[in-house]
């Protein structure tokens, strides 16, 4: 079936500017994660689903960064006042488990944000 | 909290041949997975192995196998007949505990396999 995907791939945008990523998990995954990779911070959690509600958002940067899940699929991280810090590749995740653990993780093609 | 260690940030490889990636990691966790994923260039995150904790025995996928040490806290990968498409970034990882199976990443290590 058809694997993780994520819109857009690429994005720039300018400093002080919302944006909003998209991710469309496997179909039936209730599972979900959000992650950043970054040159200096390497590869970072964010927030994880289970359903549409989000038991760990431990890795949420700031409170500019939020993230909501509808219908138990699709997931929208949003980045509020960009700064220029905020560039990175934004990747996302599911999987089957019910609990989180032991989940193999497949991942999707990820979005590179760009900010100016 | 639970840390992984890569310190191989490079290594290469010439075709056909076997190359052996590290990876360490530290945890005072009972029940855990530990992942190698591979990341070409094309940024796409490619599960190559998964091992369960309680699994005595080493996890293999064809080419692919690790060499698991449960009371030394390793975990490295083996490729044998090494391809160019195995030519990337792979990064270690660790999942375990009550943490909804959120993943702990090394730092990675770029694998280049030359012709």
């Amino acid at each position: 079936g058809a694997g993780v995907s994520q819109s857009p791939s690429n994005k720039v945008t300018e400093k002080g500017k919302d944006v909003e990523l998209r991710c469309d998990p496997i179909s039936g995954h209730t599972a979900l994660y959000w992650y950043r990779q970054s040159l200096g911070q390497g590869l970072e959690f964010l927030i994880y689903f289970q359903g549409n509600s989000a038991p760990d958002k431990s890795g949420l940067p700031s409170d500019r960064f939020s993230a909501e899940r509808t219908g138990g699929s699709v997931s929208t991280l949003t980045i509020q006042r960009t700064q220029q810090e905020d560039s990175a590749v934004y990747l996302c995740a599911s999987s089957s488990s019910k609990t989180g653990l032991g989940g193999t993780q497949y991942f999707g093609p990820g979005t590179r944000l760009l900010v100016l | 909290a639970q840390t992984v260690t890569q310190s191989q940030p490079e290594m290469s490889v010439q075709e056909a041949e076997t190359v052996t990636l590290s990876c360490t990691y530290d945890t005072s966790e009972n029940n855990y997975y530990l992942f190698w994923y591979k990341q070409p260039p094309s940024r796409q995150m490619i599960l190559v192995i998964r091992q369960e904790a309680y699994k005595q025995q080493n996890a293999t996928e064809n080419r692919f196998s690790v060499n698991f040490q449960k009371a030394a806290k390793s975990f490295s990968l083996k490729i044998s007949d090494s391809q160019l498409g195995d030519t990337a970034m792979y990064f270690c990882a660790f999942t375990g505990g009550t943490s909804y199976g959120k993943l702990t990443f090394g730092q990675g290590t770029i694998l280049t396999v030359h012709p």
